[in-house]
């Protein structure tokens, strides 16, 4: 069974301030690691990729990854209303030849004005 | 970018009534794509694979011959719910990744499908 947990959340966060998403996972097989951002009604949107560990930075967007640890994290530096929605981690794995991904539950992040 | 449409955005349809629902890549080929179906307040879960020219690969609980899944061409999936009950009634997406890339999938914006 591979498994993604995520605190379910809800986080808040004041405006301005930096949000942290964390997430682990149970497959260590997995090589490749996704955030989506989900906003109510929505379906989810892509917003970083990360596949070796360390760090990888997109705008105000950071990606963390630590494989031995099975642990991937997200932080979103000056937190802006916009970024209220759910936040959802995925990790790959391969099944009969296709690359598959299993979601976390998502956390609801919520940002305060 | 890799932009997946969907079509319908949301139906309503009587229960015992059939629903197709159409996923297209639009600007990239798409060999795989795959069917997701997600309830109020819940993850998305992978109901099948949609494999181009061959039978597409179902989720353990999954009922294929209710959810029908056909694979037409590079660019095109689409989803039958076929004899439809007010269980099925559900947030269905698809996605697709890009060929030669690290495994993204690219959802489409999904079909809001509600059975009465």
């Amino acid at each position: 069974q591979k498994e993604v947990e995520q605190n379910s959340g809800p986080l808040s966060v004041p405006e301005g301030a930096i949000a942290s998403l964390n997430c682990t996972y149970s497959d260590r097989g997995s090589q490749s690691f996704f955030w989506y951002r989900q906003y109510s009604g929505k379906s989810p949107e892509l917003i970083m990729s990360i596949y070796s560990n360390g760090d990888k930075e997109d705008g105000r967007f950071t990606a963390q990854l630590n494989k031995a640890s099975q642990y991937v994290s997200l932080l979103i530096r000056d937190s802006q209303p916009s970024d209220s929605a759910t936040y959802l981690c995925a990790v790959n794995f391969r099944d009969f030849g296709n690359e598959k991904l299993t979601f976390g539950t998502g956390t609801r992040l919520t940002i305060i004005p | 970018g890799a932009v997946v449409s969907q079509h319908p955005s949301w139906v309503i349809c009587k229960s015992g009534t059939s629903v197709k629902i159409e996923c297209r890549s639009l600007d990239f080929q798409a060999t795989t794509m795959f069917w997701y179906r997600q309830f109020p307040k819940q993850s998305l879960m992978l109901m099948a694979t949609s494999n181009e020219g061959s039978k597409a690969t179902y989720e353990q609980g999954v009922e294929k011959d209710k959810f029908l899944i056909n694979h037409a061409s590079l660019t095109l999936s689409t989803l039958t719910v076929t004899s439809a009950h007010p269980e099925d009634s559900s947030f269905y997406i698809c996605s697709a990744p890009l060929a030669g890339g690290g495994y993204e999938q690219y959802f489409g914006p999904g079909t809001r499908l509600t059975v009465t």
